[in-house]
Protein backbone atom coordinates (compact mmCIF):
# COMPACT_ATOMS: atom_id res chain seq x y z
CA UNK A 1 0.00 0.00 0.00
CA UNK A 2 1.09 3.18 -0.77
CA UNK A 3 1.66 5.36 2.23
CA UNK A 4 1.37 9.10 2.46
CA UNK A 5 2.78 11.73 5.09
CA UNK A 6 1.48 14.47 5.61
CA UNK A 7 3.79 17.92 7.30
CA UNK A 8 3.31 19.37 9.67
CA UNK A 9 0.10 17.39 11.44
CA UNK A 10 -1.16 20.99 13.05
CA UNK A 11 0.25 24.23 12.30
CA UNK A 12 -0.91 27.80 13.79
CA UNK A 13 -1.33 31.03 11.87
CA UNK A 14 -2.97 34.25 11.18
CA UNK A 15 -5.03 35.67 8.75
CA UNK A 16 -3.23 37.05 5.65
CA UNK A 17 -0.32 34.43 6.40
CA UNK A 18 1.03 31.88 3.74
CA UNK A 19 1.16 28.27 4.52
CA UNK A 20 2.43 24.90 3.09
CA UNK A 21 1.75 21.68 3.74
CA UNK A 22 3.58 19.08 2.45
CA UNK A 23 2.69 15.53 1.46
CA UNK A 24 5.02 12.56 0.98
CA UNK A 25 4.03 9.28 -0.74
CA UNK A 26 6.01 6.16 -0.22
CA UNK A 27 6.53 5.44 -3.94
CA UNK A 28 6.26 7.30 -7.11
CA UNK A 29 2.27 8.26 -7.68
CA UNK A 30 3.23 10.39 -10.86
CA UNK A 31 0.48 13.49 -10.24
CA UNK A 32 -2.26 11.03 -9.28
CA UNK A 33 -2.62 13.51 -6.14
CA UNK A 34 -5.65 15.44 -4.56
CA UNK A 35 -6.01 17.63 -1.70
CA UNK A 36 -9.36 18.13 0.81
CA UNK A 37 -10.25 20.48 3.02
CA UNK A 38 -12.62 19.93 5.80
CA UNK A 39 -14.09 21.87 8.32
CA UNK A 40 -15.27 20.85 11.84
CA UNK A 41 -18.65 18.34 11.30
CA UNK A 42 -18.59 18.28 7.60
CA UNK A 43 -17.56 16.22 4.60
CA UNK A 44 -14.47 16.90 2.82
CA UNK A 45 -14.26 19.40 0.05
CA UNK A 46 -12.05 18.66 -2.80
CA UNK A 47 -9.60 21.50 -3.48
CA UNK A 48 -7.04 20.26 -5.89
CA UNK A 49 -6.64 17.82 -8.32
CA UNK A 50 -3.94 16.07 -10.70
CA UNK A 51 -1.66 17.82 -7.92
CA UNK A 52 -2.14 21.17 -9.38
CA UNK A 53 -5.53 21.86 -11.00
CA UNK A 54 -7.54 23.44 -9.13
CA UNK A 55 -11.23 22.53 -8.49
CA UNK A 56 -13.92 25.03 -9.76
CA UNK A 57 -15.09 27.58 -7.37
CA UNK A 58 -11.59 26.83 -5.65
CA UNK A 59 -10.48 30.18 -4.67
CA UNK A 60 -7.12 31.33 -6.59
CA UNK A 61 -5.47 31.38 -3.49
CA UNK A 62 -5.10 27.82 -2.93
CA UNK A 63 -2.21 25.70 -5.08
CA UNK A 64 -0.75 22.95 -5.34
CA UNK A 65 2.49 21.41 -7.01
CA UNK A 66 4.39 18.26 -7.03
CA UNK A 67 5.09 15.12 -8.62
CA UNK A 68 6.39 11.76 -7.95
CA UNK A 69 6.97 11.70 -4.31
CA UNK A 70 6.95 15.04 -2.93
CA UNK A 71 3.61 17.07 -2.68
CA UNK A 72 2.85 20.47 -1.15
CA UNK A 73 -0.33 22.70 -1.15
CA UNK A 74 -0.04 26.22 -0.67
CA UNK A 75 -2.48 28.74 0.69
CA UNK A 76 -1.38 32.50 -0.07
CA UNK A 77 -3.27 35.22 2.10
CA UNK A 78 -4.98 32.86 4.76
CA UNK A 79 -8.88 33.66 5.51
CA UNK A 80 -10.66 33.04 7.82
CA UNK A 81 -13.42 30.60 6.30
CA UNK A 82 -9.48 28.63 5.32
CA UNK A 83 -8.75 27.45 9.25
CA UNK A 84 -9.75 23.54 8.31
CA UNK A 85 -7.96 20.21 8.18
CA UNK A 86 -6.47 19.48 4.87
CA UNK A 87 -5.71 16.41 3.71
CA UNK A 88 -3.99 14.33 0.79
CA UNK A 89 -4.97 11.60 -0.92
CA UNK A 90 -3.56 9.22 -3.77
CA UNK A 91 -5.67 7.82 -6.50
CA UNK A 92 -2.07 6.01 -8.50
CA UNK A 93 -3.31 2.56 -6.93
CA UNK A 94 -5.66 0.66 -4.54
CA UNK A 95 -6.25 0.70 -2.10
CA UNK A 96 -6.96 4.73 -1.86
CA UNK A 97 -4.68 6.22 0.85
CA UNK A 98 -4.95 9.29 2.72
CA UNK A 99 -2.46 11.35 4.52
CA UNK A 100 -2.98 11.57 8.23
CA UNK A 101 -4.06 15.85 7.94
CA UNK A 102 -3.23 18.99 8.77
CA UNK A 103 -5.13 21.31 11.20
CA UNK A 104 -4.62 25.05 10.37
CA UNK A 105 -5.87 27.09 12.98
CA UNK A 106 -5.55 30.34 14.24
CA UNK A 107 -2.98 31.85 15.95
CA UNK B 1 -27.59 19.54 -7.80
CA UNK B 2 -25.74 16.53 -7.15
CA UNK B 3 -26.66 15.25 -3.81
CA UNK B 4 -25.68 11.84 -1.75
CA UNK B 5 -27.57 11.15 1.29
CA UNK B 6 -26.69 8.19 3.37
CA UNK B 7 -28.39 6.24 5.77
CA UNK B 8 -28.01 2.70 7.94
CA UNK B 9 -25.61 3.72 10.32
CA UNK B 10 -26.48 3.42 13.77
CA UNK B 11 -25.41 1.07 17.72
CA UNK B 12 -24.41 -2.23 16.58
CA UNK B 13 -22.45 -5.13 18.82
CA UNK B 14 -19.21 -6.43 17.87
CA UNK B 15 -20.05 -8.95 15.52
CA UNK B 16 -23.25 -7.36 14.33
CA UNK B 17 -23.98 -6.56 10.85
CA UNK B 18 -25.51 -3.01 9.16
CA UNK B 19 -26.52 -1.76 5.79
CA UNK B 20 -25.39 1.79 4.91
CA UNK B 21 -27.45 2.99 1.70
CA UNK B 22 -26.61 6.08 -0.21
CA UNK B 23 -29.12 7.51 -2.40
CA UNK B 24 -27.82 9.77 -5.60
CA UNK B 25 -29.87 12.42 -7.15
CA UNK B 26 -28.60 14.84 -9.63
CA UNK B 27 -26.35 12.95 -12.00
CA UNK B 28 -26.76 9.69 -14.25
CA UNK B 29 -25.73 8.03 -11.19
CA UNK B 30 -24.75 4.75 -13.73
CA UNK B 31 -22.25 7.01 -15.08
CA UNK B 32 -19.95 7.28 -12.09
CA UNK B 33 -17.98 5.00 -9.87
CA UNK B 34 -18.21 5.24 -6.04
CA UNK B 35 -16.16 5.29 -2.95
CA UNK B 36 -17.63 4.50 0.45
CA UNK B 37 -15.09 6.45 3.44
CA UNK B 38 -14.72 6.41 7.08
CA UNK B 39 -13.67 8.76 9.63
CA UNK B 40 -13.25 7.50 12.99
CA UNK B 41 -14.14 9.89 15.94
CA UNK B 42 -11.16 12.55 15.84
CA UNK B 43 -9.67 10.68 13.28
CA UNK B 44 -8.61 10.96 9.35
CA UNK B 45 -10.07 10.06 6.38
CA UNK B 46 -10.00 5.97 5.49
CA UNK B 47 -11.29 4.57 1.99
CA UNK B 48 -13.04 1.54 2.57
CA UNK B 49 -14.66 0.53 -0.93
CA UNK B 50 -14.76 1.57 -4.90
CA UNK B 51 -17.23 0.09 -7.45
CA UNK B 52 -16.96 0.67 -11.07
CA UNK B 53 -19.91 2.66 -13.14
CA UNK B 54 -20.99 -0.15 -14.15
CA UNK B 55 -20.20 -1.91 -11.31
CA UNK B 56 -17.85 -4.78 -13.15
CA UNK B 57 -14.30 -3.88 -11.07
CA UNK B 58 -14.64 -3.35 -7.08
CA UNK B 59 -11.79 -3.16 -4.86
CA UNK B 60 -11.38 -3.23 -1.16
CA UNK B 61 -9.20 -2.11 1.94
CA UNK B 62 -7.82 -5.41 3.10
CA UNK B 63 -9.18 -5.18 6.70
CA UNK B 64 -12.90 -4.77 5.52
CA UNK B 65 -12.29 -7.61 2.42
CA UNK B 66 -14.63 -10.52 3.29
CA UNK B 67 -16.62 -8.61 5.85
CA UNK B 68 -17.75 -5.47 3.60
CA UNK B 69 -19.38 -5.43 0.76
CA UNK B 70 -19.80 -2.50 -1.66
CA UNK B 71 -22.88 -2.79 -4.43
CA UNK B 72 -24.83 -0.30 -6.04
CA UNK B 73 -28.74 -0.74 -7.50
CA UNK B 74 -29.05 1.24 -10.80
CA UNK B 75 -32.64 0.98 -10.37
CA UNK B 76 -33.00 2.88 -7.28
CA UNK B 77 -30.10 5.38 -8.11
CA UNK B 78 -28.45 3.58 -4.69
CA UNK B 79 -25.01 2.62 -3.28
CA UNK B 80 -24.57 -0.29 -0.49
CA UNK B 81 -22.33 -0.94 1.84
CA UNK B 82 -23.24 -4.70 3.69
CA UNK B 83 -20.83 -4.32 6.69
CA UNK B 84 -20.60 -8.21 8.75
CA UNK B 85 -18.53 -8.92 11.67
CA UNK B 86 -18.74 -5.51 13.01
CA UNK B 87 -15.43 -4.32 14.94
CA UNK B 88 -15.34 -1.91 17.69
CA UNK B 89 -12.76 -0.29 15.18
CA UNK B 90 -14.93 -0.16 12.44
CA UNK B 91 -16.52 2.77 14.80
CA UNK B 92 -17.11 6.22 12.61
CA UNK B 93 -18.94 8.26 9.93
CA UNK B 94 -19.28 6.73 7.59
CA UNK B 95 -19.36 9.04 3.51
CA UNK B 96 -20.02 7.74 0.30
CA UNK B 97 -18.42 10.03 -2.22
CA UNK B 98 -18.90 10.03 -6.58
CA UNK B 99 -15.62 9.62 -7.74
CA UNK B 100 -14.47 11.61 -10.89
CA UNK B 101 -12.24 10.63 -14.02
CA UNK B 102 -12.79 6.60 -13.54
CA UNK B 103 -10.65 6.76 -10.19
CA UNK B 104 -8.17 8.45 -10.61
CA UNK B 105 -8.48 12.13 -10.21
CA UNK B 106 -10.86 12.35 -6.82
CA UNK B 107 -13.61 12.38 -4.65
CA UNK B 108 -15.72 15.29 -6.56
CA UNK B 109 -19.34 15.35 -3.82
CA UNK B 110 -20.21 13.43 -0.79
CA UNK B 111 -23.19 13.09 0.94
CA UNK B 112 -23.16 14.40 4.48
CA UNK B 113 -22.45 11.13 6.54
CA UNK B 114 -23.93 8.45 8.61
CA UNK B 115 -22.77 7.17 12.14
CA UNK B 116 -21.52 3.61 13.21
CA UNK B 117 -21.47 2.67 16.63
CA UNK B 118 -19.99 -0.55 17.41
CA UNK B 119 -20.35 -1.06 21.46
CA UNK B 120 -20.91 -4.13 23.55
Amino acid sequence: DIQLTQSPSFLSASVGDRVTITCRASKDISTYLAWYQQTAGKAPKLLIFAASTLYRGVPSRFSGSGSGTEFTLTINSLQPEDFATYSCQQLDSFPVTFGGGTKVEIK
Amino acid sequence: QVQLVESGGGVVRPGGSLRLSCVASGFTFSDFGMHWVRQAPGKGLEWLAFIWYDGSKIYYLDSVKGRFTISRDISKNTLYLQMNNLRVDDMGLYYCARSWGGASVGMEYWGQGTLVTVSS
